[in-house]
């Protein structure tokens, strides 16, 4: 049950765009589209930013996009906000039943 | 409108037991799998275990394999965690997580706010 790998940190200037990567396996990212992203304020709960690789819940600004390729999944936050500088996990379902986190990526905006 | 309010969280000493517990709402809890997510001080999440709706399937990370135990009770709306021999390393905030359907792939698209377990060691 290794973590996925995603970068530390990430910054941006107001309205740049950024990717993070989030890279796994081929029992993971590699085997499921169940692949998500969550946005994690300080002190607050984690929030569901990106499902099922590329799809936004409602509510949820078009300016995040996700996508995969292979054993690696992207987020890409367009048109970077100061309310975007948080924390950012992504999760895959496995092939074992269980899920997995990356390690989380700070982005300073 | 869906709610999870998790409880039970606290000071424990080393070696200890606590039970968690996840209180629902706004939605038919017996249609749906449900996960314990937690997250160490200043560190990252970490998938602890989870149970599909008919308690047909219930995983668990290696971390815990053994000393948690996950139960659900369907009469009461409401999901559980038994901890047992408590460490140093079970120290954080445990999440309850709902998948946004009914399907226990289902990525969490709901959370609680979280309860605190610290070791006391």
């Amino acid at each position: 049950q290794s973590a996925l790998t995603q970068p530390a940190s990430v910054s941006g200037s107001p309205g740049q765009s950024i990717t993070i990567s989030c890279t796994g396996t081929s029992r993971d990212i590699g085997f499921y589209d169940y692949v998500s992203w969550y946005q994690q304020h300080p002190d607050k709960a984690p929030k569901l930013i990106i499902y099922e690789v590329s799809n936004r819940p409602s509510g949820v600004s078009n300016r995040f996009s996700g996508s995969k390729s292979g054993i690696t999944a992207s987020l890409t936050i367009s048109g970077l906000q100061p309310e975007d500088e948080a924390d950012y996990y992504c999760s895959s379902y496995t092939k074992s039943g269980t899920r997995v986190f990356g390690g989380g990526t700070k982005v300073t905006v | 409108e869906v709610q999870l309010v998790e409880s039970g969280g606290g000071l424990v000493k080393p070696g200890g037991s606590l039970r968690l517990s996840c209180a629902t709402s706004g939605f038919s809890f017996s249609y749906y799998s449900f996960n314990w997510v937690r997250q160490a001080p200043g560190k990252g999440l970490e998938w602890v275990s989870s149970i599909s709706y008919g308690n047909t399937y219930i995983f668990y990370a290696d971390s815990v394999k053994g000393r948690f135990t996950i139960s659900r009770d369907n009469a009461k709306n409401s999901l559980y965690l038994q901890i047992n021999s408590l460490g140093a390393e079970d120290t954080g905030v445990y999440y309850c997580a709902r998948g946004l359907s009914g399907n226990s792939h289902s990525d969490l698209g709901y959370w609680g706010q979280g309860t605190l377990v610290t070791d006391s060691s």
